[in-house]
């Protein structure tokens, strides 16, 4: 099955600046990368995804890079503030009802 | 209205006893998912649905039992509790594939003295 490994573990950061998370994954078959945002004791909630299909996406502040060789894929949150502080999840999955994901990243921003 | 409910949040139990964690969605999504967090929050797939077919069973000791009785229901039954099974449980349903947003519950606190 698909395995996703996600670094850093945990990232402290000083407000306003920039913050990068990355993931990886075994199964090339795997078209489908969403990002999580766990807020402390909430569920998670979907922040943003790609496809395989595409390089890049952007929405806002924070933009996705998918590098289908490398199997590998980004997260990347610009000009951070307090509330972008939570547990920030990877995810891979295909057509087969089965979402993998890392292990989480422990964002913190220090105003 | 919510998309995905899961009764009860909280449930706290002595080892041994059989517990169960129900789910509903009204969002019309044909695949529904239970996935265990724990407290190193790392979030576990165990099983997934699909209309109502069991599609991923992943690893998970048969002393947990999924139930689909439509697919708009996802029960979750735990017999003989360990504390090891202290975690939090999501339910959460996707469109058919899984290639689409998964929307979660609430989550299912789960502890075992």
């Amino acid at each position: 099955g698909e395995n996703v490994e996600q670094h850093p573990s945990t990232l402290s950061v000083q407000e306003g600046d920039s913050a990068v998370i990355k993931c990886t994954y075994s199964d090339s078959a795997s078209n489908y990368f969403p990002w999580y945002k766990q807020e402390l004791g909430k569920r998670p909630q979907l922040i943003i995804d790609i496809r395989s299909n595409v390089g890049e996406k952007k929405d806002q502040r924070i933009a996705v890079t998918l590098n289908k060789t490398a199997k590998h894929f980004s997260l990347h949150i610009t000009e951070t503030q307090p509330e972008d502080s939570a547990v920030y999840f990877c995810a891979a999955s295909n057509n087969n009802n089965d979402m993998r994901f890392g292990a989480g990243t422990r964002l913190t921003v220090k105003p | 209205d919510t998309a995905v409910s899961q009764t009860p949040k909280y449930l706290v139990t002595q080892m041994g006893n059989d517990k169960s964690i129900k789910c509903e969605q009204n969002l019309g999504h044909d695949t529904m998912y239970w996935y265990k967090q724990d407290s190193k929050k790392f979030l576990k797939i165990m099983f997934s649905y699909n209309n109502k077919e069991l599609i991923i069973n992943e690893t998970v000791p048969n002393r947990f039992s999924p139930k689909s009785p439509d697919k708009a229901h996802l029960n979750l039954h735990i017999n003989s509790l360990e504390l090891g099974d202290s975690a939090v449980y999501f339910c959460a349903s996707s469109q058919a594939g899984g290639v689409g947003e998964l929307f979660f519950g609430e989550g299912s606190r789960l502890t075992v003295l």
